[in-house]
C-alpha cells in the first residue's frame, strides 16, 4: 500500500462545477499537510496548507481528520483554470528529516 | 512566494556522460534542498536530502555514487548525474526549505533530462 494514495481519477467536470479530491495517507506520525496543484510538464506549485480545523481559501476548502488519516479539497464554482493534477502531499516529520511525500495525483479536467 | 531557479531547464545528452543541474535559491538561504525526480504519468518521488554543508541523505534504493550532490552553500545545490543512460531520462525537480524553518518547500521549475 503507497504511503499517500489519492482518487485514481481524472475528473471531467463542467465549468461551473463542485469537485472534491481525497486523500488518505499512512504514517499516524505525519505531522503536515498540504495540496499542490501541477500543470502539465511544469513544477508543483503550494496550492494550500491543511489545518485540523478546515480552512478555506477563496473557492477552494480543505479539510484534515487525523483521527481516519484522511485529507480532502473542495473546489467550488471551478473554472477552465483550475485543470490541473492536484497532488495531496505529506511531511512526514522530523523523525524523518523533515520530508515531504507526494500522492500520485488527480488530474481534473474543466470543460467549457 | 520564495524563488527557486535550476539550470538548465533541459538538457539531451549521449548515454556515458555526466549531466550536473543547478538548483539555487534566489531571495532566501535553504539549508535544506530536496531532488526529486518524476517520471511521465507518475508523482514525484523524492531522491534525496541535500543539507548545506553536510553529506546528503539518499533515500532507499537510489545510488549515491550515481546520483552526486553538493550543497556548498546556503544558496545552491547541484545534482550530478554521473555516466547517464537512457533508463535515467526523466524530470529532475529540486525544492528548497527556507531558514526560517517554515514548512512549506518551494520547487524550482524542473529539468528535462533525455539520454540518447
Amino acid at each position: 500500500r503507497k504511503e499517500v494514495e489519492q482518487d485514481p481519477g481524472p475528473f471531467n467536470v463542467p465549468e461551473g462545477a463542485t469537485v472534491a479530491f481525497n486523500c488518505t495517507y499512512s504514517n499516524s506520525a505525519s505531522q503536515s499537510f498540504f495540496w499542490y496543484r501541477q500543470d502539465c510538464r511544469k513544477e508543483p506549485k503550494l496550492l494550500m496548507s491543511v489545518y485540523s480545523s478546515g480552512n478555506e481559501d477563496g473557492r477552494f476548502t480543505a479539510q484534515l481528520n487525523r483521527a481516519s488519516q484522511y485529507i480532502s479539497l473542495l473546489i467550488r464554482d471551478s473554472k477552465l483554470s483550475d485543470s490541473a493534477t492536484y497532488l495531496c502531499v505529506v511531511n512526514r516529520g522530523s523523525n524523518y528529516g523533515q520530508n515531504f511525500v507526494f500522492g500520485p495525483g488527480t488530474r481534473l479536467s474543466v470543460l467549457p | 512566494g520564495a524563488v527557486v531557479s535550476q539550470h538548465p531547464s533541459w538538457v539531451i545528452c549521449k548515454s556515458g556522460t555526466s549531466v550536473k543541474i543547478e538548483c539555487r535559491s534566489l531571495d532566501f538561504q535553504a539549508t535544506t534542498m530536496f531532488w526529486y525526480r518524476q517520471f511521465p504519468k507518475q508523482s514525484l518521488m523524492l531522491m534525496a536530502t541535500s543539507n548545506e554543508g553536510s553529506k546528503a541523505t539518499y533515500e532507499q534504493g537510489v545510488e549515491k555514487d550515481k546520483f552526486l550532490i553538493n550543497h556548498a552553500s546556503l544558496t545552491l545545490s547541484t545534482l550530478t548525474v554521473t555516466s547517464a543512460h537512457p533508463e535515467d531520462s526523466s524530470f529532475y525537480i529540486c525544492s528548497a526549505r527556507d531558514w526560517g524553518g517554515a514548512e512549506t518547500q518551494y520547487f524550482g521549475p524542473g529539468t528535462r533530462l533525455l539520454v540518447l
